[in-house]
């Protein structure tokens, strides 16, 4: 069974761009979240998904948006980007939206602006 | 807000020395915990994780850890580390009603010298 699977692997953006990664979960896993990591701050939930709906969201500006589609692949969008979006961005899927979910995580977007 | 609080950032141990990471929790209803870890170069993969039932609950790799709910705490423990425990360690707590989300500690960088 294929991981979790994001793309692009790196990104290199300059301040004010905008930019869009995306996520694949694993098959049969209807629930993604994401979540910036950091040194020091860990992993900063930003929201879940779960059968294309918004179930959740962390405390992030109106600039980072996200959205799941129907075969549960997800993307997340970061408008005029800033110095301080540069990060590891995680994406997570699980099966359900239970309360015991286990997250299986891919590797991660490194992002950089510049 | 909710949060969990890892204790501390960066240990150093020798190999065979005992291990404990605290970590506690603010949020006042019910809550599923769970520690994850991250090797060099992997992906962040589940340790253990606490639903019910007995609070000492065993993870792969020797690990254990206790959850004590008068404390909020769920501390990670390991009676005799090896090189490879190696890594960094993020607790978690699960929570939520019509809507779960997964938040994060800090973490805590995990250094065994050999």
């Amino acid at each position: 069974k294929a991981g979790v699977t994001q793309t692009p692997r790196y990104l290199i953006k300059t301040r004010g761009q905008q930019v869009t990664l995306s996520c694949s979960p694993i098959s049969g896993h209807r629930s993604v979240s994401w979540y910036q990591q950091t040194p020091g701050q860990g992993l900063q939930f930003l929201f879940e998904y779960f059968s294309e709906t918004q179930r959740n969201k962390g405390n992030f500006p109106g600039r980072f948006s996200g959205r799941q589609f129907s075969n549960s692949r997800s993307e997340m969008n970061v408008s005029t980007l800033e110095l301080g979006d540069s990060a590891l961005y995680l994406c997570a899927s699980s099966p359900g939206d239970g309360y015991n979910e286990k997250l299986f995580f891919g590797s991660g977007t490194q992002l950089s602006v510049l | 807000a909710q949060s969990v609080s890892q204790h501390n950032h960066h240990v150093i141990l020798s190999e065979a020395a005992s291990l404990e990471l605290g970590c506690n929790y603010s949020y006042g209803g019910t809550v599923n915990l769970f520690w994850y870890v991250q090797y060099p170069g992997q992906h962040l993969q589940l340790l253990l994780k606490y639903f019910s039932g007995d609070p000492l609950v065993k993870g792969i790799k020797g690990f254990e850890a206790e959850f004590i709910k008068s404390k909020f705490s769920f501390n990670l423990r390991k009676p005799s580390v090896q090189w490879s425990d190696t890594a960094e360690y993020f607790c978690a707590v699960r929570f939520g009603t019509g809507g779960f989300k997964t938040i994060f500690g800090a973490g805590t960088r995990l250094f065994v010298k050999a």
